[in-house]
């Protein structure tokens, strides 16, 4: 199993470009979320869903757009960066929603200027 | 908002000492686990306590869940440079949705 993977694992942006960070898993998981980290912040949660096409918002959900068509794939789409959306970006699946081993992405690290 | 508040924030050490690291809230979470992250990678779980007064070691890290269940500790004794990393709580919030939500983190640094 290759777990969770994202792409890009680096990514430069103009403000006002968009752009679709990928997140895929192989676990069969139902739970899947989309993290920012930003230093001394913690992770803070973006968007998640419970299972495909089902989809909420978490603590910080505005500039950002999620879909699940498949239990596989949840990207996260950017839809007109702004320098405060510079932060490294980590996807996270689990079992179910209830108390879980959450698996992380190895992250996208995400630069807008 | 940030429902988990993590101390201390930094925490640089001898290789062989002793430390704890704490994270608190004013809410009454369900469960609570602890990640460790390392630079350039994403979290991976060290343990989940759901009972409140819950003990439990993973060598020679103690984790312990507070009786309110609104505070939790993690205990290393005698660290060792592959302690290094990023110490992050994280709690179980808000009823059927189940949001996992975290704390500030605590970069520790052992040195040789």
């Amino acid at each position: 199993n290759a777990g969770v993977t994202q792409t890009p694992k680096f990514q430069v942006l103009k403000t006002g470009q968009s752009m679709t960070l990928q997140c895929a898993q192989d676990m069969n998981h139902e739970y899947m979320s989309w993290y920012r980290q930003d230093p001394g912040m913690g992770l803070r949660l973006i968007h998640y869903s419970v299972g495909a096409g089902i989809t909420d918002q978490g603590e910080v959900p505005n500039g950002y757009n999620v879909s699940r068509s498949t239990t596989e794939d949840f990207p996260l789409r950017l839809l007109s960066a702004a320098p405060s959306q510079t932060s490294v970006y980590f996807c996270a699946s689990s079992y179910s929603r209830s108390v879980d081993t959450q698996y992380f992405g190895p992250g996208t690290r995400l630069t807008v200027l | 908002t940030q429902l988990l508040e993590q101390s201390p924030q930094f925490l640089s050490i001898q290789e062989g000492e002793n430390l704890t690291v704490y994270c608190n809230s004013s809410s009454v979470f369900s469960s609570l686990q602890w990640y460790r992250q390392e630079p350039g990678e994403g979290p991976v779980l060290l343990v989940t306590v759901v009972t409140g007064g819950e003990v439990k070691k993973l060598k020679r890290l103690t984790f312990q869940f507070g009786d309110a269940r609104k505070d939790s500790s993690l205990h290393i004794t005698a660290a060792q440079p592959g302690d290094t990393g990023l110490y992050l709580c994280a709690a179980l919030y808000g009823g059927a949705t189940n949001k996992l939500i975290f704390g500030t983190g605590t970069l520790l640094a052992v040195q040789p």
